[in-house]
């Protein structure tokens, strides 16, 4: 299996909150993404990063931004927290970026109230 | 506009016998598709894909076909096995560059011993 934490793996914050997740790879590979996953939506991709402070918006990236300062770990941020916001978050990561397999992260549960 | 389709949100199968899971795209663009499971509380596993070059491709159990001229590709399953019951996503990539892969909103397999 691939080396990807993500942490924490559930969290629940109110409204108006400030919210990071952390996805950290121990396999040096150069592209990160982070995805939303909710009933009948499958899985969305939110923001993605194709090296060190080089990031890009995803399908559903209003209300998030992403920093990656260094290869092994990518930063998700809720500036302000919605209960729309509510799902779970997976980080992937891939070696080759197009035409490769990305490798999923266990996903952090996070609730909005 | 949904670029991945998986119109069956759930199938059944008895083990043993044959699964067939199906996904449609609309984006010609798409040249390189890919098959992911997910078990309840984990992220999403690769599980085969396949080149548009290609019309089939074999892994074990699982055979993934794709007819372009149809946009179509099906993932079967052969036999079948209750372990195998989990949510099967379908995801398009469209080649260097995109950095993305689209996902459909996933069928949940059951397999029933």
């Amino acid at each position: 299996d691939a080396g990807i934490t993500q942490s924490p793996r559930h969290k629940v914050t109110e409204t108006g909150t400030p919210v990071t997740l952390r996805c950290h790879q121990t396999e040096n590979h150069r592209y990160m993404y982070w995805y939303r996953q909710d009933p009948g939506h499958g899985l969305r991709l939110i923001h993605y990063s194709y090296g060190v402070k080089d990031t890009d918006k995803g399908e559903v990236s209003d209300g998030y931004s992403v920093s990656r300062s260094k290869t092994e770990d990518f930063l998700l941020t809720l500036e302000s927290a919605t209960s729309s916001q509510t799902s779970v978050y997976f980080c992937a990561i891939s070696e080759f970026g197009g035409q490769g397999e990305q490798y999923f992260g266990p996903g952090t549960r996070l609730t909005v109230t | 506009d949904q670029q991945v389709k998986q119109n069956s949100p759930s199938l059944s199968v008895q083990e043993g016998r044959i699964s067939i899971l199906n996904c449609d795209y609309t984006n010609s663009m798409f040249d390189y598709f890919l098959w992911y499971k997910k078990y309840p509380a984990e992220g999403p596993t690769f599980l085969i894909s396949i080149s548009s070059i290609k019309d089939k491709n074999e892994d074990g159990r699982f055979t993934v076909f794709l007819n372009k001229s149809a946009k179509h590709l099906s993932l079967h399953i052969v036999p079948s096995q209750p372990g195998d019951s989990a949510v099967y996503f379908c995801a398009a990539d469209s080649g260097a560059g995109s950095y993305q892969l689209t996902f459909g909103k996933g069928t949940k397999l059951s397999v029933i011993p």
